[in-house]
């Protein structure tokens, strides 16, 4: 497959821990995408990071790239019960640049 | 500015039937792509649209289609629907190719084949 695979499929921590959550992906690609959803709603975009970029930071959002492991990481600091949702990569291929693959995701549940 | 719009919300449908969901991009977005998610195979995409053309097709059957009109709203319609076509279908829209910019969500039409 040449989605990017989330890992771990889930994740429970306390409010205040910081949450990381890792993509993995095959091919080369040209951005990486993250997105969160709220249990049975539309996703939200929060960060797309090129693949000439190494990091990028939104709030208590980094983001890291790794192009040689193939892999990114997110990281949430601080976390709220608000930052319960699922999590997911979308990567763009080089070889394929029109079209959006979607891991599974990832569970975050952040206790209150 | 108002967010990306869907309709319906939620549909049951019967096996064998058609059906057509409807989606309304942010203003000024010419890029308009579709989803179905499912619990076994996850977020899939099915077709992205922009200045009504499509520019790309995911592994879908001939069954699902799509069209874009001139103000950039969108259609996709389902034929023949089988059981396995229960999901919930997201429309996202991007100011051009989604592939470069962020897409905004809109939060999907369930839809239900008995």
């Amino acid at each position: 497959s040449q989605q990017g695979e989330e890992d771990p499929q889930a994740l429970s921590i306390q409010e205040g821990e910081n949450a990381t959550m890792n993509c993995s992906y095959k091919t080369s690609i040209n951005n990486l995408q993250w997105y969160r959803q709220n249990s049975g709603r539309g996703l939200v975009h929060l960060i797309l990071i090129r693949s000439n970029e190494r990091e990028k930071h939104s709030g208590r959002l980094r983001v890291t790239l790794d192009t040689s492991k193939k892999s990114s990481s997110l990281l949430i600091t601080a976390s709220r019960a608000a930052d319960t949702a699922s999590y997911f990569c979308a990567t763009v291929f080089e070889d394929n640049f029109n079209k959006f693959y979607f891991g599974s995701g990832t569970k975050l549940n952040v206790k209150p | 500015k108002a967010g990306v719009t869907q309709t319906p919300r939620y549909l049951i449908k019967t096996r064998g039937q058609q059906v057509t969901l409807s989606c309304s991009p942010i203003s000024g977005h010419r890029s308009v792509s579709w989803y179905q998610q499912t619990p076994g195979q996850g977020l899939q995409f099915l077709f992205e649209y922009f200045s009504e053309t499509q520019r790309n097709k995911g592994n879908f059957p001939g069954r699902f289609s799509g069209r874009q009109f001139s103000n950039s709203r969108s259609e996709m319609n389902v034929s023949t629907l089988e059981l396995g076509d229960s999901a919930l279908y997201l429309c996202a829209s991007s100011l051009r190719l989604a592939s470069s910019y962020e897409q905004y969500f809109g939060p999907g039409t369930r839809l239900t084949v008995t």
